[in-house]
This record gives structure tokens, C-alpha cells and sequence, in this order.
């Protein structure tokens, strides 16, 4: 069955820290791999988007790594501010499925306080 | 100012009565999307559609329904047949299908009494 785990479910963190959430998939065959932020009441937006070649990847102070092998992913943040407080959902994408269909995670809250 | 645009942002139903959500995007995408989000769970597929005039069940598409007459343009009704329709719920477009990254909407937050 295609799953998606994320860890921890939730996490507090200080202003400043740096902190790594985890993606366990066992999705196949893979396609890529999406770590998106979702502000409270608001819609889901893209972080990174990463193929099966792709070991690792930024975007400013967030950084994705692929472990196709253990088909494990994690989101690095680095020196956290307030405004990422937010929920971050992995999404695995599996290859020639039809249509639109995405394995998503339950997501990680992200609390990041002063 | 491209992008994917729902509403209204939040929309409160009594019991026995249909409700549809609108969704529009002018982001020129082929594909679109309705998923259901619920509290500790992920997204869930409702419904999607590739191109005009098509559409397809997603996992919990019962209870539901779309319309995809024009490319810009999915509304989703939630019909009374819909057990618990309370939920936050969102559109999303791709340039295709689900190999390319998706765009979400703002969402709408319908409740149910």
C-alpha cells in the first residue's frame, strides 16, 4: 500500500535553531518527491519538488534531501524564524499513475517561538 | 495576477442542503483538483480533472460532485448525501497531470450544522 509517514507529528522550537523533519514513503514506482508549508487556513505552498536523481535541494533556509534507496526525505530548516510557523506536508508523487493522484503525509506542525 | 482562486473563504450550510465551492485559475493549467482536508489527516483526493468536459472519482469522491466546462473553472458541489461535510476544503491545478507541481488555492472552510 502507498503511504507516506511523517515524524514528529509536531514540534516547538526556539527562534534561531535549526531543525529537520522526516519523510518515510513506500510509495512505487516513484516520481518525485514535494515538501510544500501550510500557514494555518491557508492553502499548501510549494518548498522543493525532487526526482529520483536528486540527492538534495534548496530553497533559502530550507533544505530537502532524497534517500531513494531507504526512500527516506527530510526538510532542513535553518536558523528558524517565527514565520515558519507552520504545517509541512511531504508528497510523494507515483510514477504513471492517472490523473492527479499524490500520496500526501499527515504533515509535521511547526511551532517556532520568540 | 496569475493564480488559483476560491470562494468564498468561509461558507456555513444547514443540514439537507447542497453547497457548491467555487474554484478558477488563470494560470492556463490543463488539470485540476479537489481535495478535503481534515484535522491530523492528509489531503484527500475528491475529485480531479484532466482536460474540459472530463473528470474523475478521486478516493472519497461520495457524496460529491464537479463540473469542468470551462478550463479555468471547477466548482465542486457537496451534496447532501455527504456524511460529514464539515472540512476544510481545497482546489489545486497543474500544467498536467500529477507528475507536475501542483498549485493550491487559498481554500474554503465549509461547516455543517
Amino acid at each position: 500500500k502507498n503511504q507516506v509517514e511523517q515524524s514528529p507529528q509536531s514540534l516547538i522550537i526556539l527562534e534561531g535553531k535549526n531543525c529537520t523533519l522526516q519523510c518515510n514513503y513506500t510509495v512505487s514506482p516513484f516520481s518525485n518527491l514535494r515538501w510544500y508549508k501550510q500557514d494555518t487556513g491557508r492553502g499548501p505552498v510549494s518548498l522543493t519538488i525532487m526526482t529520483f536523481s536528486e540527492n538534495t535541494k534548496s530553497n533559502g533556509r530550507y533544505t530537502a534531501t532524497l534517500d531513494a534507496d531507504t526512500k527516506q526525505s527530510s526538510l532542513h530548516i535553518t536558523a528558524s524564524q517565527l514565520s515558519d510557523s507552520a504545517s509541512y506536508i511531504c508528497v510523494v508523487s507515483a510514477r504513471e499513475v492517472q490523473g492527479g493522484k499524490l500520496i500526501f503525509g499527515q504533515g509535521t506542525e511547526l511551532s517556532v517561538k520568540p | 495576477d496569475g493564480g488559483i482562486t476560491q470562494s468564498p473563504k468561509y461558507l456555513f450550510r444547514k443540514e439537507g442542503q447542497n453547497v457548491t465551492l467555487s474554484c478558477e485559475q488563470n494560470l492556463n493549467h490543463d488539470a485540476m483538483y479537489w481535495y478535503r482536508q481534515d484535522p491530523g489527516q492528509g489531503l484527500r483526493l475528491i475529485y480531479y480533472s484532466q482536460i474540459v468536459n472530463d473528470f474523475q472519482k478521486g478516493d472519497i469522491a461520495e457524496g460529491y460532485s464537479v463540473s469542468r466546462e470551462k478550463k479555468e473553472s471547477f466548482p465542486l458541489t457537496v451534496t447532501s448525501a455527504q456524511k460529514n461535510p464539515t472540512a476544510f476544503y481545497l482546489c489545486a491545478s497543474s500544467i498536467r497531470g500529477n507528475s507536475y507541481e501542483q498549485y493550491f488555492g487559498p481554500g474554503t472552510r465549509l461547516t455543517v450544522t
